[in-house]
């Protein structure tokens, strides 16, 4: 039983590099969202989804992008990385945002340097 | 102002002691609330669910207080492996565009000792 899958589970990119990090889930959850976690500031939402074809900004979307063109899917994208991204990245799914457990994949770690 | 805020920490308990946190959320509106708990460099996992009644998981009770807008966990007889960072959730948090959010507080950071 997968649950939620991210990959790359850590990666160091140069400033100005692009990447993209995967999430997949096989819970057949309509909601997804990305966080990123730093210390002293807990999780942060970027993105979120609330089914296929949908995205929608978080606290701290600036500098990335989103796509849910599957389900089971969704794509955290980084155009131009810069220092400041460099954190923990989580993926999370959920039934929906309302009174369900939300499920969190392993996290990426991510060093701009 | 962050719309949900938990202290910090950390709390420094021996075993067995009794340690309570809370929580507050900004948005009135939220419907569901929830403790996350989050050990070192480990994704966060659910640790309860918190009814307006209050809930009790052997050890651990939760608490919601409506009308003052803060949510409790309580932890009795703490144990070594309780050790973790708490994390607060709210939900039903209607955006602009009418979507429905899934917010953490920054968690607060328990450290139990012998």
């Amino acid at each position: 039983n997968a649950g939620v899958t991210q990959t790359p589970k850590f990666r160091v990119l140069k400033t100005g590099q692009s990447m993209t990090l995967l999430c997949a889930q096989d819970m057949n959850h309509e909601y997804m969202y990305w966080y990123r976690q730093d210390p002293g500031m807990g999780l942060r939402l970027i993105h979120y989804s609330v089914g296929e074809g949908t995205t929608a900004k978080g606290e701290v979307p600036d500098g990335y992008n989103v796509s849910r063109l599957k389900k089971q899917n969704f794509l955290l994208g980084l155009e131009s990385a810069a220092p400041s991204q460099t954190s923990v990245y989580f993926c999370a799914s959920s039934l929906s945002s309302m009174n369900t457990e939300a499920f969190f994949g392993q996290g990426t770690r991510l060093t701009v340097v | 102002r962050k719309e949900v805020e938990q202290d910090p920490g950390p709390f420094n308990v021996p075993e067995g002691a009794t340690v309570a946190f809370n929580c507050t959320y900004s948005n009135s509106a939220s419907q569901s609330f929830f403790w996350y708990r989050q050990d070192c460099r480990k994704e966060p996992k659910l640790l309860m669910s918190v009814y307006s009644s209050g809930n009790e998981d052997g050890r651990f009770t939760a608490q919601l207080n409506r009308a003052s807008q803060y949510i409790s966990l309580l932890i009795r007889d703490s144990k070594l492996s309780d050790s973790a960072t708490y994390l607060c959730v709210a939900t039903g948090l209607v955006d602009s565009g009418g979507y429905n959010k899934l917010i953490f507080g920054a968690g607060t950071r328990l450290a139990v000792h012998p």
